[in-house]
């Protein structure tokens, strides 16, 4: 039983380049996030998937595609790597369909862009 | 404005004092839930607590402890008898009702032996 895990754990990409990120859950939780962690800045949210099949945009969307085509996984897409999206990532998931169930966070993503 | 402020950047105690993490929350919906997220210089983010708007009991779970007061807005966390090992960042975060997840920028705890 794995929980929430992210593919990278690590990345350095160059201005321009393309990435996905993969969040994996085995734990068979409806809701997924992500969100992106700055410097005195908390966590933000990007996007979110309240069940397989659907994506909604988070408080700082741009830059950034999400798809859930699974219930298990939930990728964040980069289509063209700007140095502003350097940052570390987490995803998170929630059990039940409530917007204040308990949230339960992956190990992270640091992504540096050059 | 529904906002999580943190106002203690940095706070480094010695081993074993207590020390007081301050959490002030604006919300204007009369339902909503408090967290408390720790993470340790791994980088996880380890859930600790979830409280909902209609319970202002405190709670004690080990060392830990949490004052939740309506009438100030605030949801502040207690470490008693502090350890190295609580030498993390601390989130606060607040779930509205009609909105989602958000965190407060957190505020590092160092703890010196």
């Amino acid at each position: 039983n794995a929980g929430v895990t992210q593919t990278p754990k690590f990345r350095v990409l160059k201005t321009g380049q393309s990435m996905t990120l993969l969040c994996a859950q085995d734990m068979n939780h409806e809701y997924m996030y992500w969100y992106r962690q700055d410097p005195g800045m908390g966590l933000r949210l990007i996007h979110y998937s309240v069940g397989e099949g659907t994506t909604a945009k988070g408080e700082v969307p741009d830059g950034y595609n999400v798809s859930r085509l699974k219930k298990q996984n939930f990728l964040l897409g980069l289509e063209s790597a700007a140095p502003s999206q350097t940052s570390v990532y987490f995803c998170a998931t929630a059990e039940f369909r409530r917007e204040q169930e308990t949230q339960y966070f992956g190990p992270g993503t640091r992504l540096l862009v050059l | 404005a529904q906002k999580v402020t943190q106002a203690q950047t940095e706070i480094s105690v010695v081993e074993k004092e207590d020390v007081t993490l301050d959490c002030v929350y604006e919300t204007r919906d009369t339902t909503y839930y408090l967290f408390w997220y720790k993470q340790p210089p791994s980088g996880e983010l380890v859930f600790l607590i979830r409280r909902n708007s209609f319970d202002e009991q405190n709670e004690i779970s080990g060392r830990y402890s949490w004052n939740f007061q309506k009438s100030t807005s605030s949801f502040n966390f207690t470490i008693t008898a502090s350890q190295v090992v609580d030498s993390a960042v601390y989130f606060c975060a607040l779930a509205p009702n009609t909105d989602k997840l958000i965190f407060g920028t957190g505020t590092r705890l160092q703890v010196f032996p």
